[in-house]
């Protein structure tokens, strides 16, 4: 069964860390670039970051760069969003998704809510 | 990396039509033929419905179609059905980023 199966998510007060992970099976998950998008409460979705199939390169949006860190672990198959430094503008449900090319998005995880609170 | 702009609503009647645009710049719309187009039910993840502007991906029916003019592109949703009733949104690629659209609310009169 072709999936993204995410952990990681819940309640973190502000200036803390958080780990989200997206673990892929059924596909061969080398053969996609990895995107996270988010989408806080009652907003539209944000594009996050994606990383590239050999883990090389790695591209943020400006809202998170210096202080999120995607990578992968390709021999597990699995993505990883390290967040540091959160403040309450984080507070989304996060997703992972494939990318077959140029933003298109095939496969998605079925999201994890991040909420930044004291 | 500014969102795209979309209109916040759309509305038809079933069997009816109706077109959400996309407008950007020639930064990511204008400048790539890279844009896709999600449908987002509540708690559900996106689906991807439309890509490389015009392109539908295996199972998504043919009532969905997509078009790019200059900066803007455009969705048509043909036939509305109930089951079309959802937020969309459109992706484009922007030159080593990645920007969507402010989102538009499908309403099935």
């Amino acid at each position: 069964q072709v999936q993204l199966v995410q952990t990681g998510g819940g309640v973190v007060q502000p200036g803390r860390s958080l780990r989200l992970s997206c673990e892929a099976s059924g596909f061969t998950f080398t053969a996609y670039s990895m995107h996270w998008v988010r989408q806080a409460p009652g907003k539209g979705l944000e594009w996050v970051s994606i990383i590239s199939t050999d883990g090389r390169i790695k591209i943020y949006a400006d809202s998170v760069q210096g202080r999120f860190t995607v990578s992968r672990d390709n021999f597990k198959s699995t993505l990883f969003l390290e967040m540091n430094s959160l403040g309450p503008e984080d507070t989304a449900v996060y997703y992972c998704a494939t990318d077959m090319a140029g933003g298109a998005y095939n496969i998605w995880g079925q999201g994890t809510l991040v909420t930044v609170s004291s | 990396q500014s969102a795209l702009t979309q209109p916040p609503s759309a509305s038809g009647s079933p069997g009816q039509s109706v077109t959400i645009s996309c407008t950007g710049t020639s930064s990511d719309v204008g400048g790539y033929n890279y844009v896709s187009w999600f449908q987002h039910l509540p708690g559900n993840a996106p689906k991807l419905i439309i890509y490389e502007v015009n392109k539908r991906p295996s199972g998504v029916p043919d009532r969905f179609s997509g078009s790019k003019s200059g900066n803007t592109a455009s969705l048509t949703v043909s036939g509305l059905q109930a089951e079309d009733e959802a937020d969309y949104y459109c992706n484009s690629y922007a030159g080593n980023s990645y920007v969507f659209g402010t989102g538009t609310k499908v309403t099935v009169l």
